[in-house]
């Protein structure tokens, strides 16, 4: 089965730094896109960034850039969004999504992760 | 940027009914327009790639049509699992972006 897991909720402080993960199996990891998506309570999907876990060719938006890092481990089928100092406004669901193409370009979500829900809170 | 205006944002309907939900990008993005269902508490799900590509599994009753700038996404025959919301999504160019969504609702 084609599948995305993602690491447990987090209930961090403002200021701290945090590691989220999504394993992916089923398939051959490092031929398709990895997309982050963050969706704050009770509003819409944002798109963060992606990244080619074959090259670690990464693309942000320029929302977010600057604010989290996108990183993967190839050997161990796992991408990573991470920040070093979070603030409030971080509280969120996070999902990570694989682009259906693999080619040079993501087009679609094909599969999700399950998301992490990252609190911030003092 | 390319901005993705979705409307209506909400919906009522009935069981039965024809649903009728429109995307409109800033600029022309070719056929490059997906479609996803999120249902509470879950991630959302791929139904449409490519403009009017149904993903594998998903039921006929939902279609998508459109080009350029203007595009719609039907379900023809509303269900009760069919209750959610939806979004189109552009990936014409980075960053990709995200319409508001629309939230169909039971009348």
């Amino acid at each position: 089965e084609v599948q995305l897991v993602q690491s447990g909720a987090e209930v961090k402080k403002p200021g701290e730094s945090l590691k989220t993960s999504c394993k992916g199996s089923g398939y051959r990891f490092g031929s398709y896109w990895i997309g982050w998506v963050r969706q704050m309570p009770g509003k819409g999907l944002e798109w963060m960034g992606i990244i080619y876990p074959g090259d670690s060719d990464i693309r942000y938006s320029p929302s977010f850039e600057g604010r989290v890092t996108i990183s993967v481990d190839k050997s161990i089928n796992t991408a990573y969004l991470q920040w070093s100092r979070l603030k409030a406004s971080d509280t969120a669901m996070y999902y990570c999504a694989r682009s259906r193409r693999h080619s040079d370009s993501p087009d679609a979500f094909d599969i999700w992760g399950q998301g992490t829900m990252v609190t911030v809170s003092s | 940027d390319i901005q993705m205006t979705q409307s209506p944002s909400s919906l009522s309907a009935s069981v039965g009914d024809r649903v009728t939900i429109t995307c409109q990008a800033s600029q022309g993005i070719s056929n490059s327009l997906n479609w996803y269902q999120q249902k509470p508490g879950k991630a959302p799900k791929l139904l449409i790639y490519h403009t009017s590509n149904l993903e594998t599994g998903v039921p006929s009753r939902f279609s998508g049509s459109g080009s350029g700038t203007d595009f719609t996404f039907t379900v023809s025959s509303l269900q009760p699992e069919d209750f959610a919301t939806y979004y189109c999504q552009q990936f014409h160019n980075l960053p990709l972006t995200f319409g508001g969504g629309t939230k169909v609702e039971i009348k």
